[in-house]
């Protein structure tokens, strides 16, 4: 079993639309959890952080389910720059805390 | 601040040349890593480091050796470049172990 598993889409949205990704993790020490996007091409930039409680940072909630091991990603109003890889990320304890990635789910936003 | 620079951007080698993979980042961060990123693979964690003097393995590390001489520098060494090295190379820097990692742009390596 993967350590980090995500959809891989790809999810194609109109613009405006709501777009929620999930993404689940198998180890139960992980204690670090974000979300980084990825354009085409490009190296992997941090979306945000997901605490425990569920964070916001304006169109974009994060939420963590510790007891379900899973992390999700709400999009609202998505706007065509949104078009991108998301990446689950969680971290590794047995390894310096290093970060394990998912392979990303890809978004498509339309006009 | 510059973040984490990586050189070169584009390479091509021929099946078992050597080189090196350099990465710096000026942001005095204590954990660096160095993953690679293949199509359908996603990233995949090579080595780490979590302060100078000291680096181990990750997912990946054969065929790649690494050292930790200052905070700033952490590079990458193919020791004989084979066709299955292809990849693009992210080196990553973070302050602390619960931080999340700043990437440099990456390296892409071609192995003929």
């Amino acid at each position: 079993r993967k350590e980090v598993e995500q959809d891989p889409g790809p999810f194609n949205v109109p613009e405006g639309a709501t777009v929620a990704f999930n993404c689940t993790y198998s180890n139960s020490a992980s204690q670090s959890f974000f979300w980084y996007r990825q354009d085409c091409r490009k190296e992997p930039k941090l979306l945000m952080s997901v605490y425990s409680s569920g964070n916001e940072d304006g169109r974009f909630t994060a939420q963590l389910n510790r007891a379900s091991q899973y992390i999700s990603l709400l999009i609202r109003d998505s706007k065509l720059s949104d078009s991108a890889t998301y990446l689950c990320v969680v971290n590794i304890i047995n390894s310096g805390y290093a970060l394990n990635f998912g392979k990303g789910t890809s978004l498509l936003v339309t006009p | 601040n510059a973040g984490v620079t990586q050189t070169p951007k584009f390479q091509v080698l021929k099946t078992g040349q050597s080189m090196t993979l350099q990465c710096a980042q000026d942001m005095n961060h204590e954990y660096m890593s160095w993953y690679r990123q293949d199509p359908g693979m996603g990233l995949r964690l090579i080595h780490y480091s979590v302060g100078a003097g000291i680096t181990d393995q990750g997912e990946v590390p054969n065929g790649y050796n690494v050292s930790r001489s200052t905070t700033e520098d952490f590079p990458l060494r193919l020791l004989s470049a084979a066709p299955s090295q292809t990849s693009v190379y992210f080196c990553a820097s973070r302050q602390d172990s619960f931080d999340g990692y700043t990437f440099g742009s990456g390296t892409r390596l071609t192995v003929v």
